[in-house]
C-alpha cells in the first residue's frame, strides 16, 4: 500500500487564523480525499482533491471554509479557513487508485488540531 | 447517495470468544465493502474487503460475508484476543459516476475484548 505522510501531526491554533494540512503520496493516486473525525465519531468525508480542477465538496462544506488544492498526483493539501472551536478535529487525508486497485482506500496518520 | 448503518454500537466479548459486526447498505450499485480498525490515537487501517462478485471472504481470524440480495454485509472475528480491542468501521462505494472511489462509512462499533 502507499506511504500516506500529514503535516502538521497536531496543532493548536487561535480563532480567527487559518491552518493549511499537507497530504504527501510515495506514488502517484488517482483518488484523494479529506475527511474529518470528531472524538468517538465516524469518518465524515469533506471533499474530494481533483488534481487540476476544484474539489468536489460534500453538502454541508464549503470551499471558502476548506480551500483544497491538488497541484499533481502524489500531493494534496486542506486548509482550515477562519477557525473556530468548532473546527477542533481530526484531520485526515486518504488515497485509492494506487498500483493494482481502484477502490482500496488507505488513510494517512491524521492532524489532530486544537481550536482555542 | 448511499446510506451505510452499523450495529451494534458496542460490543464486549470474552478473549477467545467470537465477534459478529453487521452493516446494512442501501445503494444496490455498491460493489466494494471495506472493513477498518481504528485503534485509538491511530488512523484507520484496513483489515479485509470483499467485492460484489464474492459472497465470502477469509484472512486468518477473520472473515467477512456479503449478501447483495438482502444488501448486508457482516464481519466476523473469531478467538478474540485483547489486541482486537478498537472501533471498526464498514463502509460501502458507490461504482461509477463522479462519486467514483468514495467510500460512505458506517458510525463504527466499539468491541472490548476481555482477558
Amino acid at each position: 500500500s502507499a506511504v500516506i505522510s500529514q503535516k502538521p501531526s497536531r496543532d493548536i491554533c487561535q480563532r480567527g487564523t487559518s491552518l493549511t494540512i499537507q497530504c504527501q503520496v510515495d506514488s502517484q493516486v488517482t483518488m484523494m480525499f479529506w475527511y474529518r473525525q470528531q472524538p468517538g465519531q465516524s469518518l465524515t468525508l469533506i471533499a474530494t482533491a481533483n488534481q487540476g480542477s476544484e474539489a468536489t465538496y460534500e453538502s454541508g462544506f464549503v470551499i471558502d471554509k476548506f480551500p483544497i488544492s491538488r497541484p499533481n498526483l502524489t500531493f494534496s493539501t486542506l486548509t482550515v479557513s477562519n477557525m473556530s472551536p468548532e473546527d477542533s478535529s481530526i484531520y485526515l487525508c486518504s488515497v485509492a487508485g494506487g498500483p493494482g486497485s481502484v477502490d482500496t482506500q488507505y488513510f494517512g496518520p491524521g492532524t489532530r488540531l486544537t481550536v482555542l | 447517495g448511499e446510506n451505510v448503518e452499523q450495529h451494534p454500537s458496542t460490543l464486549s466479548v470474552q478473549e477467545g470468544d467470537s465477534a459478529v459486526i453487521k452493516c446494512t447498505y442501501s445503494d444496490s450499485a455498491s460493489n466494494y465493502f471495506p472493513w477498518y480498525k481504528q485503534e485509538l490515537g491511530k488512523r484507520p487501517q484496513l483489515i479485509i474487503d470483499i467485492r460484489s462478485n464474492v459472497g465470502e471472504k477469509k484472512d486468518q481470524r477473520i472473515a467477512v460475508t456479503l449478501n447483495k440480495t438482502a444488501k448486508h454485509f457482516s464481519l466476523h472475528i473469531t478467538e478474540t484476543q485483547p489486541e482486537d480491542s478498537a472501533v471498526y468501521f464498514c463502509a460501502a462505494n458507490r461504482a461509477g459516476g463522479s462519486t467514483l472511489g468514495r467510500l460512505y462509512f458506517g458510525r463504527g462499533t466499539q468491541l472490548t475484548v476481555w482477558p
